[in-house]
């Protein structure tokens, strides 16, 4: 199993460009969750998926950021358009029904806008 | 001006010495907690969980507790070694929240030689 797979691993963009975050969860697990993680506020939930579809979005910080699950194996957080503010660890998670065992964390993207 | 970010808590051990770090949660119908580690670098790794329903859990060189009277929860670690230096998580689920997790804020664990 290759657990949860990101991309990329680390990603520097100018202001007002639009980025685009991946994340593969590991097969069979029903829930994906995008989570931020900054010095200032720890680790955020953004915005959880179960079979595909976004239950919960009410981290999402503004309407600037987008996410998007296709399929059961793909999902995206697109930032548009990217601001300093922005920069910050993105890590994506994934678990099987019910949770138990907890979530499975990818590597995270480090995302840096100057 | 001066940046304002979270003051980790921090815990430096001795080799060899046991380890204890604490959590206060914040929901007393929380039902489900899980202890994860961070290594610089790398995503939040899961340690051992614990559901409302017991008091005590243990792994391989790690207990957790949980007393809900006070809503705080305990990890200790056993023997600690250099690998165990990280930061440590807290995170709960409330009951009826589906799969929502909250983390706690952390607790840096340096190990010493």
């Amino acid at each position: 199993d290759a657990g949860v797979i990101q991309s990329p691993r680390h990603e520097v963009t100018e202001m007002g460009q639009e980025v685009t975050l991946r994340c593969k969860p590991i097969s069979g697990h029903n829930s994906l969750f995008w989570y931020r993680q900054t010095m200032m506020r720890g680790l955020e939930l953004l915005i959880y998926f179960n079979n595909n579809v976004p239950i919960d979005d009410s981290g999402m910080p503004e309407d600037r950021f987008s996410a998007k699950m296709p399929n059961a194996s793909f999902s995206t957080l697109k930032i548009q358009p990217s601001e300093p503010r922005d920069s910050a660890v993105y890590f994506c998670a994934s678990s099987s029904t019910g949770g138990v065992g907890g979530y499975t964390f990818g590597s995270g993207t480090r995302l840096t806008v100057v | 001006g001066e940046s304002v970010g979270l003051h980790l808590p921090t815990l430096s051990v001795q080799e060899g010495d046991n380890s204890i770090i604490n959590c206060a949660y914040s929901n007393s119908a929380s039902d489900y907690f899980i202890w994860y580690k961070q290594e610089s670098g790398k995503g939040p790794q899961f340690i051992i969980d614990i559901r409302s329903n017991m008091d005590k859990r243990q792994g391989q060189r790690v207990t957790v507790l949980l007393n809900k009277t006070v809503k705080h929860l305990s990890l200790q670690i056993a023997a600690t070694q250099p690998g165990d230096s990280a930061v440590y998580f807290c995170a709960e689920r409330f009951s009826g929240s589906a799969r929502q997790l909250t983390f706690g804020s952390g607790t840096q664990l340096t190990v010493l030689p």
